[in-house]
């Protein structure tokens, strides 16, 4: 099984429309991350977690918000989704137990959003 | 502002030659920097990793370098395959401790048999 799974891997919605990607993680890892991916703009960080009580924005935050239900599980969702939020979102966990100075990232497969 | 650059958007090497990418940075002190692959349609997987006191580190046919004077990091496929094929990633540290990554746009690299 995946260590880092991701629900739905595609979605087609309206402009308008509430929308929640889902991501659970099986690697016991503290910290997780949301990102998006537009061609020629690279990855780039939604809002991030380092545990059920701590939750940050990131770069571009505006039109999102999440939910960190447990440990292993954090949901981001579109409020009110609007065409230019049409990307692939990838979530990310990492483990604190490692230290500053390491930090790898463990992506999940990914989600292809598209906003009609 | 701070600016991550990775040089080429798109690299074509021919198999068995040595593949170098570039990533250069501006306005940042990273603790660490970081490579990742790419392959369409997937999520990215770590590589490698280099603080900031590391001058190289290597791993298999992969080696890295951090030059923080210059603010850049080269990474090297030496003998390059078909198999190497894909976009590769360079990433940096940031924020508050340091557990954040800033990644690059990233280069795609094509290993022509």
């Amino acid at each position: 099984d995946a260590d880092v799974t991701q629900t739905p891997r595609n979605r087609i919605t309206k402009t308008g429309k509430r929308i929640m990607l889902e991501c659970s993680q099986t690697k016991g890892h503290d910290r997780m991350y949301w990102y998006r991916q537009d061609p020629g703009l690279g990855l780039r960080l939604i809002y991030y977690s380092f545990d059920v009580k701590d939750i940050n924005k990131g770069e571009i935050s505006d039109g999102y918000s999440v939910s960190r239900q447990a440990q292993a599980k954090f949901s981001l969702s579109l409020e009110s989704a609007i065409p230019n939020q049409t990307a692939l979102y990838f979530c990310a966990t990492s483990d604190r137990a490692t230290g500053q100075g390491r930090n790898e990232q463990f992506f999940g497969p990914g989600t292809r959003l598209t906003v009609l | 502002s701070q600016k991550i650059e990775q040089n080429s958007e798109a690299l074509n090497i021919q198999e068995g030659k040595t593949a170098t990418l570039t990533c250069n940075y501006t306005n940042y002190s990273p603790a660490y920097l970081q490579w990742y692959r790419q392959d369409p349609g997937r999520g990215p997987v770590f590589l490698l990793l280099i603080r900031e006191n590391e001058k190289e580190k290597r791993k298999e046919r992969l080696k890295v370098t951090f030059d923080t004077t210059l603010k850049q990091s080269l990474f090297h496929i030496t003998a390059s395959q078909p198999a190497d094929s894909a976009t590769y990633l360079c990433a940096l540290s940031s924020g508050a401790g340091s557990y954040q990554l800033t990644f690059g746009k990233g280069t795609k690299l094509s290993v022509i048999p």
